[in-house]
């Protein structure tokens, strides 16, 4: 059974400084890893995939994937206030997610 | 317009009764999930269906049962509840398996 964790549990960044999330994976096989967005209450939200070894940028995302170690991370560039939510990152096994406890992020003003 | 609903949003039942949580999806996605979310274990995947009056089991599916009446609706059913069901439930939807469109969850608490 594929096996996702996450690190840290939980991460306070300055408004306007990067942040960055760390995701580690047990099957090197798996076809595609993706974040999701949680804010409290409400469900998760996709925010960026990456199926390919090497880097993926969308607007003030970037991910980053490392299939030899095993490892992907997010780091989000000029984080804001409205960043703070909880980080899910998840991996395929077999034609479904598997998820990771998740990164809290809390930006200060 | 939230594409997927839940109801109810939150339910208090008692140890032993039946529990009917219901999702409805508008995006015509032919795949729906039932997870659900502990603190520290992330998501957990119960059941989901790819066509309606069809479900199959996830990782976690003893002590629940899924029923696909349509395409739009699924619903998670315990028919005993207990106590180690507390947790906060999200059903989701999807084309394919990887980006999934999340309700806004129900969360039980069994006392």
């Amino acid at each position: 059974q594929e096996k996702v964790q996450q690190s840290p549990e939980s991460l306070i960044v300055p408004e306007g400084a990067m942040s960055s999330l760390n995701c580690t994976f047990s099957n090197s096989a798996s076809q595609s890893i993706w974040w999701y967005q949680q804010h409290p209450g409400k469900g998760p939200e996709a925010l960026i995939s990456i199926f390919s070894n090497g880097n993926k940028k969308e607007g003030r995302l970037t991910v980053y994937l490392n299939r030899a170690s095993l490892h992907v991370s997010l780091h989000i560039r000029d984080s804001q206030p409205s960043d703070s939510a909880v980080y899910l990152c998840a991996v395929d096994s077999n034609y479904q997610l598997i998820w990771g406890s998740g990164t809290k992020l809390i930006i200060k003003p | 317009e939230a594409a997927v609903t839940q109801s109810p949003r939150s339910k208090v039942a008692v140890t032993g009764g039946k529990v009917t949580l219901s999702c409805h999806q508008t995006n015509n996605h032919d795949y729906m999930y039932w997870y659900r979310q502990d603190t520290g274990h992330g998501l957990r995947l119960i059941h989901y269906s790819y066509v309606a009056d069809s479900t199959e089991k996830g990782d976690i599916p003893d002590g629940y049962k899924a029923s696909r009446p349509s395409q739009e609706n699924f619903s998670l059913i315990l028919e005993l509840a207990s106590l180690s069901q507390t947790a906060v439930y999200f059903c989701a939807s999807s084309l394919t398996f990887y980006e999934q469109y999340f309700g806004p969850g129900t969360r039980l608490t069994v006392l």
